[in-house]
């Protein structure tokens, strides 16, 4: 069965630093993995996804991720954090086999920004 | 730019009442989901449904809970009986394809259960 680990409830970085959100995933097969962004009172935003392309994946408000196979993670990064970039990310997966389509999440990264 | 809409925003209920959550997903999309986030807690599955049936559901989507898609647009998730317990945001998504295609969520409804 695939399963996501999110290390860290929450992370409070400086605005203008980078931005490290861990990831790691479970899964028997290539794994399709995907970032959610939830701002207070909204509902998920697709940040990027992986599908077995390239293993650097470019999403939107700057961010990015890294799939590596070897260590089974799937990191998001920012290389200079913004104040608008507080919020709660959500790493999750779907396993190519047995629940196709659901979406497998993560507990969740509460990200703060102070000035 | 098309998106997926939720009512109502907030539901406040008593135990044991029969709620319906509406949900009008994309257009053009053919898969349909419902999530929910209990307070505090990750995200979790509950239902799928394509092609006017569930294609898989969690252990949480009991008898209790039912989804339909009474017409072309809406798509319902009834909880027969509430309990305390089903308090919690519950997030409709949608998306086009299977697979790795994005799923777009809807902004949720709160469902209160007292």
């Amino acid at each position: 069965a695939q399963s996501v680990t999110q290390l860290g409830s929450h992370v409070s970085v400086s605005e203008g630093a980078l931005v490290l959100l861990r990831c790691n995933y479970s899964s028997s097969v290539p794994p399709y993995l995907f970032w959610y962004v939830q701002y207070p009172n909204q509902g998920l935003q697709l940040l990027l996804k992986y599908t077995s392309a390239a293993t650097l994946v470019k999403g939107i408000n700057g961010f990015e991720a890294e799939f590596k196979k070897s260590e089974t993670s799937f990191h998001l990064t920012k290389p200079s954090a913004h104040m608008s970039d507080a919020a709660e990310y959500f790493c999750a997966v779907i396993g190519a086999t047995g629940g196709y389509n659901k979406l497998i999440f993560g507990a969740g990264t509460r990200l703060a920004v102070h000035p | 730019e098309p998106e997926v809409t939720q009512t109502p925003s907030h539901q406040v209920t008593q135990m044991g009442q029969e709620v319906i959550l509406r949900c009008v997903p994309i257009s053009n999309h053919l898969y349909f989901y419902w999530y929910r986030q209990i307070l505090g807690q990750k995200v979790e599955f509950l239902v799928s449904f394509y092609n006017n049936e569930i294609s898989e559901k969690s252990e949480i989507f009991d008898d209790q809970f039912s989804v339909e898609r009474p017409d072309g647009s809406n798509f319902t998730l009834k909880i027969r009986s509430t309990k305390l317990e089903d308090s919690a945001m519950y997030f409709c998504a949608s998306n086009r394809l299977a697979g790795g295609d994005e799923q777009y969520f809807g902004p949720g409804t709160r469902l209160t259960v007292t």
